[in-house]
């Protein structure tokens, strides 16, 4: 299965700033998915991202908020823009795999202060 | 209604005991069924994938479906501590979006 490497790990931020999150996978995928999951919720679908077109986003996530890039078939990246507390959660990028399961990277935890 | 429901928990078992974990669902659309694996600040790892009704086992861990009830199971036999994590079930339908419902997950803590 696909292996992705997810960095930073963690961050501490202040409010109205935006942070990137990167994810580098070591094969070349068609989808990208960037999750989002909150103390005790389930994970939350933000968007996915293709290579070539703009990111599909769920309802509740705008891309002004959560831009996404997918320059190549291997990369992402997910930016949390204008930062508040409430963005605090973590951030995971996930790939389907060979055998229809899904590779999630090891996640990002932001905490906006 | 959230389309899928996860007893909450959280279990305490000591160790060797059988743990079981559920998941209803309410979209009869979905095919795929998955459980994941979490530990504590790390990324969910893939325990069992199973397409449509019908048992998998895979070592210590059977998976069940029953997309007549819309009903999940997870078991794990002869629990040890370092099976102590959080454990989501997730769930698609066949559409091309590829897209995943998860469960709020269940924490599990096995005493040794």
């Amino acid at each position: 299965s696909a292996v992705i490497s997810q960095k930073p790990s963690r961050d501490i931020c202040q409010r109205g700033t935006s942070l990137t999150i990167q994810c580098q996978v070591d094969s070349q995928v068609t989808m990208m998915f960037w999750y989002r999951q909150q103390p005790g919720q389930s994970l939350t679908l933000i968007a996915t991202a293709n290579q070539g077109s703009e990111a599909t986003y769920e309802s509740g996530f705008v891309i002004d908020k959560f831009p996404i890039s997918r320059p190549n078939l291997t990369f992402s990246t997910l930016t949390v823009s204008n930062m508040s507390p409430e963005d605090s959660s973590i951030y995971l990028c996930s790939v389907v795999g060979g055998g229809g399961g899904y590779t999630f990277g090891s996640g990002t935890r932001l905490t906006v202060v | 209604q959230k389309e899928v429901e996860q007893d909450p928990g959280p279990l305490s078992v000591p160790e060797g005991a059988i743990v079981s974990l559920n998941c209803t669902y309410s979209n009869s659309a979905f095919q795929y069924f998955m459980w994941y694996r979490q530990y504590s600040r790390k990324g969910p790892e893939l325990l069992m994938y199973t397409y449509s009704s019908g048992n998998k086992e895979d070592g210590r861990f059977t998976a069940q479906v029953d997309k007549s009830s819309k009903y999940i199971s997870l078991f794990i036999r002869d629990s040890q501590p370092s099976d102590s994590a959080t454990y989501l079930c997730a769930m698609r339908s066949a559409r091309n979006d590829y897209k995943l419902s998860f469960g709020a997950g269940t924490t599990v803590t096995v005493r040794a």
